[in-house]
């Protein structure tokens, strides 16, 4: 299985401001994503991360707003811009390897106050 | 797109006893269908999972149903333990797209010594 870790795995931020999470896996992966989980509710697939292009994102998530890189197979960064207390979640980086089996990273907790 | 529905969002057993989380979902084409156990504090953490061709899969005291025809598929836990107390989540996707998942609500199961 593949090694996740995440940074940072939470922060305190105010508004207005910006916070880029990285995630780095310890082997190659065909397919990383972005997921986010606001208190008490379900994970949301925010992007695809794709490796030197840009990030294909789902309905409801832009990229002005949630900026992708992917400069290599084994690491991706999350920028959140702009952030208002709603951007308040748990933040988590996901893998997929040569088989369909879905890892999930530790997970950065964000609180924009 | 794809959506998944589960039932019940929330489940309360004795120690000893079985549970039984069921899920729906709406795309023909997802055929990938896994369960993740989440801890309070922690990463999703896959359990079990069950593809198309298949219509039920077991794993010591966790077994995984399928109905393709139906559009839905069911988690059953037998012998629970207090340790299985936890947010469960299924999830569809396609395998090709194994990564790229609708997941459902949740049901938070507490099992009772």
């Amino acid at each position: 299985s593949a090694v996740i870790s995440q940074k940072p795995s939470r922060d305190i931020c105010q508004r207005g401001t910006s916070l880029t999470i990285q995630c780095q896996v310890d082997s190659q992966v065909t397919m990383m994503f972005w997921y986010r989980q606001q208190p008490g509710q379900s994970l949301t697939l925010i992007a695809t991360a794709n490796q030197g292009s840009e990030a294909t994102y789902e309905s409801g998530f832009v990229i002005d707003k949630f900026p992708i890189s992917r400069p290599n197979l084994t690491f991706s960064t999350l920028t959140v811009s702009n952030m208002s207390p709603e951007d308040s979640s748990i933040y988590l980086c996901s893998v997929t390897g040569q088989t369909d089996t879905q890892y999930f990273g530790p997970g950065t907790r964000l609180t924009v106050l | 797109g794809e959506n998944v529905e589960q039932h019940p969002s929330t489940l309360s057993v004795q120690e000893g006893d079985s549970a039984v989380i069921k899920c729906t979902y709406s795309d023909s084409a997802s055929n990938y269908f896994p369960w993740y156990k989440q801890e309070l504090g922690k990463r999703p953490q896959l359990i079990i999972d069950i593809r198309s061709n298949v219509g039920e899969k077991k794993d010591q005291r966790i077994a995984v149903t399928l109905n393709k025809t139906a559009k839905h598929f069911s988690l059953h836990i037998t012998e629970t333990q207090p340790e299985d107390s936890a947010v469960y989540f299924c999830a569809a996707s396609t395998r090709t797209n194994a990564g790229k998942s609708t997941f459902g609500d949740g049901t938070t199961l507490t099992v009772k010594p």
